[in-house]
């Protein structure tokens, strides 16, 4: 079975510039998360999506950060325009069901640099 | 912001010896999921454990909860090379989230 899986790896933008993220989750998940992982820190949310539905953005910087999930599949993270300040690894994970009680699976994240 | 602070930060030991990871917490929780991080690779379950639950054992992997004390451990016996990663403890609150703590760093000498 695929894990989940994320590209690029790897991301090395100059400040101002725009970048996205992609993700496809485990087949049949239906949550899906964005975690932001600063070094030497633990995830942090950024959102999650039950489907296509956004149900929890509280931590994403809407002044530049969006996120979707087109057909409750894979998804998308955008920064736009990005500061040096956004320079960590973005990591994507999905579980079968909502809920603290369900294991997620990550993915191997991207690592973004920010110049 | 992060729930679960986990104790030490930093652990290095010789193959062969148990390693012993704390994590506190402070607001009530449904249950406490330790995972584990290579570097440069995403986190990977280890366990899980309710809040109804005093111990669970998995492998080599030992992990205790103390609600009333807000804290859990993690215990891996017998470490091996392949134990070297971050460890992360993470409580599930409410009907939704799930929080992570900030990590320790485990090296386990040859």
């Amino acid at each position: 079975e695929a894990g989940v899986v994320q590209s690029p790896r790897y991301k090395i933008i100059e400040k101002k510039q725009p970048v996205a993220f992609w993700c496809n989750p485990i087949s049949g998940h239906n949550t899906l998360y964005w975690y932001l992982q600063n070094l030497g820190q633990g995830p942090e949310l950024l959102i999650r999506y039950e489907n296509e539905e956004a149900v929890d953005d509280s931590q994403l910087p809407k002044d530049r950060f969006s996120a979707e999930r087109l057909k409750g599949v894979d998804s998308t993270l955008k920064i736009q325009p990005a500061e040096l300040g956004d320079s960590a690894v973005y990591l994507c994970a999905s579980s079968l069901h909502t809920g603290p009680q369900y294991e997620q699976y990550f993915g191997p994240g991207t690592r973004l640099t920010v110049t | 912001s992060q729930q679960g602070e986990e104790d030490p930060q930093a652990l290095s030991i010789q193959e062969g010896e148990n390693a012993t990871m704390n994590c506190s917490y402070k607001t009530s929780i449904n249950n406490l999921q330790w995972y584990r991080q290579n570097s440069g690779r995403g986190l990977v379950h280890l366990i899980l454990i309710r809040s109804n639950e005093r111990e669970k054992h998995s492998g080599r992997l030992r992990v205790t909860l103390d609600t009333s004390k807000k804290s859990s451990s993690l215990l891996i016996t017998a470490s091996r090379a392949a134990d070297t990663a971050s460890y992360f403890c993470a409580t599930g609150q409410g009907a939704q989230k799930l929080v992570f703590g900030q990590g320790t760093r485990l090296t386990i000498n040859p």
